[in-house]
């Protein structure tokens, strides 16, 4: 089993829908949690993080984090055919310099 | 100002031949890593430097891979005796070295192994 889980999708929606991208996670001590974009053929990007549990809002896009469900989200309101992307969830422990990555989802927004 | 850099964006190559990847980092940066991304794998982490001290090379997968940081910036991965399953897209990132949870990513060398 690996450490993140993260269905690889394709996930794909109308412009203006909202999009919901999860990832589940065994190791209970994670304390960072990371989303970050990549377009066809980029490096990723950081989105957003989050430390421990909670929400955390940022435009369209909103983070959650709950630890006891060992389970993270991150959604996008009205979806826009430019966050077409493949959208990767990573974490790390507390005072690690490791990030421990999901394999990544297929997003594709339509117009 | 300029982000990461990664050279060269594309490599073919003989199975059995040696490659080297090149990453610039952001000017200022004190950690760097190297993943591998594979179809359907996500990133895979390889390895990591910070500053001066010892690279943390828990993730490099076999001995004919290596890498090397010069004068604390720019950095090379080289793969002795390429096997094809070794082909994948090696991506380089660097930050801070405050927060390793914000990464800055260079585009990636795409290496075939043919």
């Amino acid at each position: 089993q690996k450490e993140v889980e993260q269905d690889p999708g394709p996930l794909s929606v109308p412009e203006g829908a909202i999009v919901s991208l999860n990832c589940t996670y065994s190791n209970s001590a994670f304390q960072y949690f990371m989303w970050y974009r990549q377009y066809s053929r980029k490096g990723p990007e950081l989105l957003m993080y989050t430390y421990s549990s909670g929400n955390k809002e940022d435009g369209r896009f909103t983070a959650q984090v709950d630890k006891s469900s060992k389970y993270i989200s991150l959604f996008i309101r009205d979806s826009q055919p430019s966050d077409s992307a493949t959208y990767l969830c990573a974490m790390s422990e507390y005072n690690t310099d490791k990030l421990i990555f999901g394999t990544g989802t297929r997003l594709q927004v339509f117009p | 100002g300029a982000g990461v850099s990664q050279s060269p964006s594309n490599k073919v190559t003989e199975k059995g031949k040696d490659v080297e990847l090149r990453c610039d980092p952001i000017s200022g940066h004190t950690a760097l890593y190297w993943y591998r991304q594979s179809l359907g794998q996500g990133l895979e982490f390889l390895i990591y430097f910070q500053g001066n001290s010892a690279p943390d090379k828990s993730g490099l997968p076999s001995d004919r891979f290596s890498a090397e940081r010069t004068g604390g910036s720019v950095s090379t991965l080289t793969i002795q005796r390429t096997q094809q399953e070794d082909s994948a897209v090696y991506l380089c990132a660097s930050s801070t070295g405050l927060a390793a949870y914000e990464q800055y990513f260079g585009p990636g060398t795409r290496l075939t192994v043919t």
